[in-house]
C-alpha cells in the first residue's frame, strides 16, 4: 500500500470524453506532481505543485489541466486527448519541493483512449 | 544538461545470485541520488535515498553506493529472490534555482529477472 492514492486505477476514454484524475496523499505534503509513463520507458515530469500554485510545467499540451484545490489533493483534468497520450499518470508528493526531499509515488492510472 | 545512464538494461539471473545495477550520471554535482523499483504497471516504491555526503546506504539485502567524482552509483542485491524481479531505476534531482528544480531525472531502468 502507498500513502500517495491515485483513482481510478485504470480509465478508457474516446477522444471527445472530459474526464479527470485524482490523487490524495494525508502526508503533510506541500508539493505535488504529475509523472507521465508510457511502456518501458522511465516517469517523465509534467507538473509541479507547491503550496497549491503552479511552479512547474513541462510545456505540457493544454488538453491536460492540473488542479490543487487543497494542499492534499491533485487532480488532472483531461480533455480531447489523442491515441499516443495512452500511459501511465503517476504522481507524487514531497515534503516541498527541494532537493532533499525524497518523493513518494502512487500505483498511478492506467490511462488508455481509444 | 544532466544525463543518467543505466547498465544493463535487462538482467536475468538465478536465484540466490549477489547482482550488482550500475548507474552513472553527467553532472557530479548532485545532491543526492534516489533508487526505485517499480513492479509492472505499478508505481514507483522508493528504495535508498543516499545524500552526496554518503558514500553508502544499506536497507536490509540491498546496499547503494555513491562516488560523485567518477559520477557512478551501484545498487547491490544480496542473495536475490524471484520477488526482487522488477524495474529498477536510479534518479537525481536538479540543480537549485535552476529550471529544473524539483525535476527527477530518471535513467531508462534496469529489467531485472530473478528465476527459481
Amino acid at each position: 500500500d502507498t500513502e500517495v492514492t491515485q483513482t481510478p486505477k485504470h480509465l478508457v476514454m474516446g477522444m471527445t470524453n472530459k474526464k479527470s484524475l485524482k490523487c490524495e496523499q494525508h502526508m503533510g505534503h506541500r508539493a505535488m506532481y504529475w509523472y507521465k509513463q508510457k511502456a518501458k520507458k522511465p516517469p517523465e515530469l509534467m507538473f509541479v505543485y507547491s503550496y497549491e500554485k503552479l511552479s512547474i510545467n513541462e510545456s505540457v499540451p493544454s488538453r491536460f489541466s492540473p488542479e490543487c484545490p487543497n494542499s492534499s489533493l491533485l487532480n488532472l483534468h483531461l480533455h480531447a486527448l489523442q491515441p499516443e497520450d495512452s500511459a501511465l499518470y503517476l504522481c507524487a508528493s514531497s515534503h516541498k519541493v527541494a532537493r532533499n526531499q525524497p518523493q513518494h509515488f502512487g500505483d498511478g492510472t492506467r490511462l488508455s483512449i481509444l | 544538461k544532466q544525463e543518467v545512464t543505466q547498465i544493463p538494461a535487462a538482467l536475468s539471473v538465478p536465484e540466490g545470485e549477489n547482482l550488482v545495477l550500475n548507474c552513472s550520471f553527467t553532472d557530479s554535482a548532485i545532491y543526492n541520488l534516489q533508487w526505485f523499483r517499480q513492479d509492472p504497471g505499478k508505481g514507483l516504491t522508493s528504495l535508498l535515498l543516499i545524500q552526496s555526503s554518503q558514500r553508502e546506504q544499506t536497507s536490509g539485502r540491498l546496499n547503494a553506493s555513491l562516488d560523485k567524482s567518477s559520477g557512478r552509483s551501484t545498487l547491490y542485491i544480496a542473495a536475490s529472490q524471484p520477488g526482487d524481479s522488477a524495474t529498477y531505476l536510479c534518479a537525481v534531482p536538479g540543480d537549485a534555482g535552476g529550471t529544473s528544480y524539483g525535476k527527477l531525472t530518471f535513467g531508462q531502468g534496469t529489467i531485472l529477472t530473478v528465476h527459481p
